[in-house]
C-alpha cells in the first residue's frame, strides 16, 4: 500500500533560516508522483510541484527547492532564506499511476516562520 | 478566472443529523475530489467524481456519499452524523482526472463541520 510519512509535525525557524521539509514515502509501483502542497491560514491548498519518479532531477523555484532521492524514497522540500509568510501547513502527497490514482496525503508538517 | 468554492464554509450539526456540503469546481474542470481533514488523521480521501460517475473512493463507511451534476458541481453527504465526523471538508477539481493526467488539483477554502 503507498504510504506517506512527515516525520516533523511542526518545526519553528527564526525568519532568513532555511529549513528543509522532509517527506519519506513508500509504493510498490515502479511509476508514481510526488507533489507538495501548502495550506495558509485560509485553509485551500495551493499547489506547489509534481515530480514524476523517472524525472530525479532535483528542482528549484525561487528560494524553493526539491530534493527527489529514489534511494531513500525520500522527496524533501528546503525553503531558502525563509520569511513570515513561508507559515503554513505544507503537505507531501504521492500517487501511483498504475493503480486508482488516488492522491495520497501525508500528516503534513507545520512551519512556523518567526520574525 | 473564479477558483474552486464550497458552500456552506461554517456548519454545526448535532449527532444524527445529515448534512450536504456542495462544491462548484473551477470552470471547465471535470474531476472533483473531496477530502477529511482533521488533526489526528490529517488529510484522507473520501471520493472522486468524473463526468458524473463516481471512480474512486476512500475507506469512508457508506454514512459518507457524494454526486456530480452534469455541470460538474458536486455535493456530498453524511448521514447519522457522529462527533468523528467533525472535519474540515475539502474539496479540489481539475481538467482531467488522474496524476498521471494532471496532478495539480485546486482546492477551495473547505467546508468546517462541527458534530456536537
Amino acid at each position: 500500500a503507498q504510504k506517506v510519512t512527515q516525520a516533523q509535525t511542526e518545526i519553528s525557524v527564526v525568519e532568513k533560516e532555511d529549513v528543509t521539509l522532509d517527506c519519506v514515502y513508500e509504493t510498490r509501483d515502479t511509476t508514481y508522483y510526488l507533489f507538495w502542497y501548502k495550506q495558509p491560514p485560509s485553509g485551500e491548498l495551493v499547489f506547489l510541484i509534481r515530480r514524476n519518479s523517472f524525472d530525479e532531477q532535483n528542482e528549484i523555484s525561487g528560494r524553493y527547492s526539491w530534493n527527489f532521492q529514489k534511494s531513500t524514497s525520500s522527496f524533501n522540500f528546503t525553503i531558502t532564506a525563509s520569511q513570515v509568510v513561508d507559515s503554513a501547513v505544507y503537505f507531501c502527497a504521492l500517487s501511483e499511476a498504475n493503480r486508482d490514482d488516488k492522491i495520497i496525503f501525508g500528516k503534513g508538517t507545520r512551519l512556523h516562520i518567526l520574525p | 478566472k473564479a477558483g474552486v468554492t464550497q458552500t456552506p464554509r461554517y456548519l454545526i450539526k448535532t449527532r444524527g443529523q445529515q448534512v450536504t456540503l456542495s462544491c462548484s469546481p473551477i470552470s471547465g474542470h471535470r474531476s472533483v475530489s473531496w477530502y477529511q481533514q482533521t488533526p489526528g488523521q490529517g488529510l484522507q480521501f473520501l471520493f472522486e467524481y468524473f463526468s458524473e460517475t463516481q471512480r474512486n473512493k476512500g475507506n469512508f463507511p457508506g454514512r459518507f456519499s457524494g454526486r456530480q451534476f452534469s455541470n460538474s458541481r458536486s455535493e456530498m453527504n453524511v448521514s447519522t452524523l457522529e462527533l468523528g465526523d467533525s472535519a474540515l471538508y475539502l474539496c479540489a477539481s481539475s481538467f482531467q482526472r488522474g496524476a498521471a493526467n494532471t496532478g495539480e488539483l485546486f482546492f477551495g477554502e473547505g467546508s468546517r463541520l462541527t458534530v456536537l
